[in-house]
Protein backbone atom coordinates (compact mmCIF):
# COMPACT_ATOMS: atom_id res chain seq x y z
CA UNK A 1 0.00 0.00 0.00
CA UNK A 2 1.25 3.52 -1.48
CA UNK A 3 2.04 5.44 1.95
CA UNK A 4 0.88 9.17 1.78
CA UNK A 5 1.95 12.44 3.05
CA UNK A 6 -0.25 15.19 3.81
CA UNK A 7 -0.26 18.56 6.10
CA UNK A 8 -0.70 17.91 9.61
CA UNK A 9 -2.85 21.29 10.05
CA UNK A 10 -4.49 23.98 8.05
CA UNK A 11 -6.48 27.16 8.36
CA UNK A 12 -9.54 28.59 7.02
CA UNK A 13 -12.48 31.23 7.46
CA UNK A 14 -16.13 30.66 6.58
CA UNK A 15 -16.96 31.18 2.68
CA UNK A 16 -13.41 30.17 1.57
CA UNK A 17 -12.89 27.45 -0.51
CA UNK A 18 -9.81 25.02 1.12
CA UNK A 19 -7.87 22.57 -1.05
CA UNK A 20 -5.81 19.90 1.09
CA UNK A 21 -2.93 18.14 -1.24
CA UNK A 22 -2.10 14.84 -0.32
CA UNK A 23 0.87 13.37 -2.08
CA UNK A 24 1.51 9.24 -2.30
CA UNK A 25 4.78 8.92 -5.35
CA UNK A 26 4.79 5.18 -5.05
CA UNK A 27 0.78 4.58 -5.78
CA UNK A 28 0.73 1.57 -7.95
CA UNK A 29 -1.41 0.96 -10.89
CA UNK A 30 -4.31 -0.75 -9.49
CA UNK A 31 -4.44 2.22 -6.41
CA UNK A 32 -7.53 4.29 -6.18
CA UNK A 33 -7.51 7.40 -3.83
CA UNK A 34 -9.54 7.84 -0.54
CA UNK A 35 -10.39 10.61 1.54
CA UNK A 36 -12.63 10.08 4.48
CA UNK A 37 -13.57 12.83 7.02
CA UNK A 38 -13.79 12.57 10.72
CA UNK A 39 -15.28 15.24 13.48
CA UNK A 40 -14.53 14.56 17.28
CA UNK A 41 -15.84 11.87 18.96
CA UNK A 42 -16.75 10.28 15.57
CA UNK A 43 -16.16 7.72 13.16
CA UNK A 44 -14.32 8.48 10.10
CA UNK A 45 -16.89 9.26 7.45
CA UNK A 46 -16.67 8.79 3.33
CA UNK A 47 -16.35 11.85 1.43
CA UNK A 48 -14.74 11.08 -2.13
CA UNK A 49 -12.92 8.20 -3.94
CA UNK A 50 -10.91 8.89 -7.15
CA UNK A 51 -8.69 6.67 -9.90
CA UNK A 52 -7.44 9.62 -11.98
CA UNK A 53 -8.29 12.88 -13.62
CA UNK A 54 -11.24 14.89 -11.35
CA UNK A 55 -14.43 13.41 -9.55
CA UNK A 56 -16.98 15.82 -8.35
CA UNK A 57 -19.78 14.62 -5.68
CA UNK A 58 -22.51 16.95 -3.46
CA UNK A 59 -19.43 17.15 -0.96
CA UNK A 60 -16.48 17.93 -2.85
CA UNK A 61 -13.92 17.67 -5.90
CA UNK A 62 -10.74 14.73 -6.03
CA UNK A 63 -8.17 16.33 -8.46
CA UNK A 64 -5.72 13.65 -9.60
CA UNK A 65 -2.89 14.73 -12.26
CA UNK A 66 -2.09 12.58 -14.73
CA UNK A 67 1.13 11.03 -12.84
CA UNK A 68 -1.09 10.46 -9.99
CA UNK A 69 1.54 11.06 -7.72
CA UNK A 70 -0.47 13.69 -5.61
CA UNK A 71 -4.17 14.24 -5.03
CA UNK A 72 -6.39 17.49 -3.86
CA UNK A 73 -9.20 17.37 -2.11
CA UNK A 74 -10.88 20.78 -2.95
CA UNK A 75 -14.13 21.81 -0.46
CA UNK A 76 -15.73 24.51 -1.77
CA UNK A 77 -17.25 27.33 0.92
CA UNK A 78 -16.20 26.10 4.11
CA UNK A 79 -18.40 26.18 6.69
CA UNK A 80 -17.53 26.20 10.63
CA UNK A 81 -19.15 22.10 10.04
CA UNK A 82 -16.57 21.32 8.23
CA UNK A 83 -13.95 21.78 10.86
CA UNK A 84 -12.77 17.96 11.17
CA UNK A 85 -9.71 15.62 10.85
CA UNK A 86 -9.38 14.94 6.78
CA UNK A 87 -7.72 11.72 6.30
CA UNK A 88 -6.35 10.43 2.49
CA UNK A 89 -5.78 6.46 1.79
CA UNK A 90 -4.91 4.69 -1.08
CA UNK A 91 -4.57 0.88 -1.84
CA UNK A 92 -5.90 -1.13 -4.09
CA UNK A 93 -10.01 -1.20 -3.54
CA UNK A 94 -13.04 0.39 -4.20
CA UNK A 95 -13.92 2.31 -1.14
CA UNK A 96 -12.36 0.60 1.70
CA UNK A 97 -14.26 -3.05 0.85
CA UNK A 98 -13.79 -6.81 1.33
CA UNK A 99 -10.79 -5.87 -1.69
CA UNK A 100 -8.60 -4.19 0.95
CA UNK A 101 -7.85 -2.76 3.78
CA UNK A 102 -7.83 0.65 5.12
CA UNK A 103 -4.46 2.36 6.35
CA UNK A 104 -4.80 5.58 7.71
CA UNK A 105 -2.66 8.15 8.37
CA UNK A 106 -2.38 11.34 10.51
CA UNK A 107 -4.61 13.43 8.19
CA UNK A 108 -4.81 17.04 7.88
CA UNK A 109 -6.99 18.70 10.99
CA UNK A 110 -8.48 21.66 9.00
CA UNK A 111 -10.01 24.55 11.61
CA UNK A 112 -12.56 26.68 9.80
CA UNK A 113 -12.55 30.49 11.78
CA UNK A 114 -15.86 33.07 11.13
CA UNK B 1 -31.38 3.10 8.54
CA UNK B 2 -29.48 2.32 11.55
CA UNK B 3 -25.83 3.27 11.09
CA UNK B 4 -23.48 1.11 13.45
CA UNK B 5 -24.10 0.43 16.59
CA UNK B 6 -21.24 0.56 19.57
CA UNK B 7 -21.25 0.06 23.22
CA UNK B 8 -20.75 1.12 25.90
CA UNK B 9 -19.57 4.33 24.30
CA UNK B 10 -17.47 5.36 27.34
CA UNK B 11 -15.54 2.49 29.32
CA UNK B 12 -13.29 3.17 32.59
CA UNK B 13 -11.97 0.07 33.94
CA UNK B 14 -8.26 -0.11 36.28
CA UNK B 15 -4.94 -1.83 34.52
CA UNK B 16 -5.63 -6.01 34.87
CA UNK B 17 -9.51 -5.63 34.67
CA UNK B 18 -10.88 -7.69 31.31
CA UNK B 19 -13.21 -5.54 29.48
CA UNK B 20 -15.53 -5.71 26.21
CA UNK B 21 -17.15 -3.94 23.61
CA UNK B 22 -20.02 -4.58 21.67
CA UNK B 23 -20.52 -4.05 17.91
CA UNK B 24 -23.68 -4.28 15.60
CA UNK B 25 -23.31 -3.82 12.05
CA UNK B 26 -25.62 -2.04 9.34
CA UNK B 27 -27.61 -5.10 8.28
CA UNK B 28 -26.78 -6.55 5.42
CA UNK B 29 -23.13 -5.32 5.54
CA UNK B 30 -21.07 -8.90 5.62
CA UNK B 31 -17.83 -7.15 6.15
CA UNK B 32 -16.68 -5.76 9.68
CA UNK B 33 -14.12 -4.30 10.86
CA UNK B 34 -12.24 -3.05 14.33
CA UNK B 35 -10.03 -0.45 14.59
CA UNK B 36 -8.01 0.95 17.33
CA UNK B 37 -7.52 4.97 17.28
CA UNK B 38 -5.20 6.70 19.67
CA UNK B 39 -5.18 10.13 20.91
CA UNK B 40 -4.07 12.53 17.68
CA UNK B 41 -3.66 9.33 15.09
CA UNK B 42 -5.86 7.72 12.73
CA UNK B 43 -7.42 4.21 13.03
CA UNK B 44 -5.38 1.05 12.55
CA UNK B 45 -7.19 -1.76 11.76
CA UNK B 46 -7.18 -4.35 14.40
CA UNK B 47 -9.09 -7.31 12.98
CA UNK B 48 -11.65 -8.18 9.46
CA UNK B 49 -13.98 -9.94 9.20
CA UNK B 50 -15.82 -11.55 6.06
CA UNK B 51 -19.26 -13.10 7.84
CA UNK B 52 -18.22 -15.34 10.42
CA UNK B 53 -14.54 -15.67 9.50
CA UNK B 54 -11.72 -13.43 10.53
CA UNK B 55 -10.04 -13.27 7.09
CA UNK B 56 -7.89 -10.36 8.41
CA UNK B 57 -6.20 -10.64 12.18
CA UNK B 58 -1.88 -9.63 11.83
CA UNK B 59 -2.68 -6.76 13.89
CA UNK B 60 -4.60 -8.12 16.95
CA UNK B 61 -2.27 -8.60 19.79
CA UNK B 62 -3.68 -12.36 20.54
CA UNK B 63 -1.85 -12.29 24.18
CA UNK B 64 -4.28 -10.05 25.41
CA UNK B 65 -6.99 -9.50 22.26
CA UNK B 66 -9.79 -11.64 20.98
CA UNK B 67 -12.98 -11.09 19.05
CA UNK B 68 -15.85 -13.11 18.00
CA UNK B 69 -18.18 -12.61 15.20
CA UNK B 70 -20.74 -15.32 16.12
CA UNK B 71 -23.92 -16.05 13.62
CA UNK B 72 -21.48 -13.41 11.13
CA UNK B 73 -23.72 -10.26 12.63
CA UNK B 74 -22.83 -9.25 15.59
CA UNK B 75 -19.20 -8.71 16.94
CA UNK B 76 -17.69 -8.68 20.25
CA UNK B 77 -14.18 -7.16 21.24
CA UNK B 78 -12.42 -8.74 24.13
CA UNK B 79 -9.39 -7.03 26.40
CA UNK B 80 -7.66 -9.41 28.86
CA UNK B 81 -6.10 -8.20 30.91
CA UNK B 82 -6.30 -4.78 30.24
CA UNK B 83 -3.17 -2.51 30.29
CA UNK B 84 -2.49 1.26 30.10
CA UNK B 85 -1.54 1.58 27.18
CA UNK B 86 -4.83 0.16 25.66
CA UNK B 87 -6.76 3.72 26.89
CA UNK B 88 -7.67 4.46 23.11
CA UNK B 89 -11.25 4.70 21.43
CA UNK B 90 -11.67 1.12 19.77
CA UNK B 91 -13.90 1.45 16.41
CA UNK B 92 -16.12 -0.28 15.04
CA UNK B 93 -16.48 -0.18 10.99
CA UNK B 94 -18.85 -2.31 8.45
CA UNK B 95 -19.17 -2.57 4.59
CA UNK B 96 -20.75 -4.65 2.19
CA UNK B 97 -18.73 -7.50 0.51
CA UNK B 98 -17.61 -7.68 -2.96
CA UNK B 99 -19.66 -4.71 -4.40
CA UNK B 100 -17.51 -1.80 -3.90
CA UNK B 101 -19.03 -0.46 -0.91
CA UNK B 102 -17.94 2.46 1.31
CA UNK B 103 -16.77 1.93 5.23
CA UNK B 104 -19.44 2.82 7.43
CA UNK B 105 -18.01 3.49 10.99
CA UNK B 106 -20.05 3.64 14.80
CA UNK B 107 -19.15 6.33 17.03
CA UNK B 108 -16.20 4.38 18.82
CA UNK B 109 -15.65 3.19 22.55
CA UNK B 110 -13.69 5.29 24.64
CA UNK B 111 -11.85 3.38 26.78
CA UNK B 112 -9.07 4.97 29.74
CA UNK B 113 -7.33 2.46 31.65
CA UNK B 114 -6.38 3.62 34.71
Amino acid sequence: LAKTTQPISMDSYEGQEVNITCSHNNIATNDYITWYQQFPSQGPRFIIQGYKTKVTNEVASLFIPADRKSSTLSLPRVSLSDTAVYYCLVGEWRYGGSQGNLIFGKGTKLSVKP
Amino acid sequence: EAGVVQSPRYKIIEKKQPVAFWCNPISGHNTLYWYRQNLGQGPELLIRYENEEAVDDSQLPKDRFSAERLKGVDSTLKIQPAELGDSAVYLCASSLTRTGSEQYFGPGTRLTVT
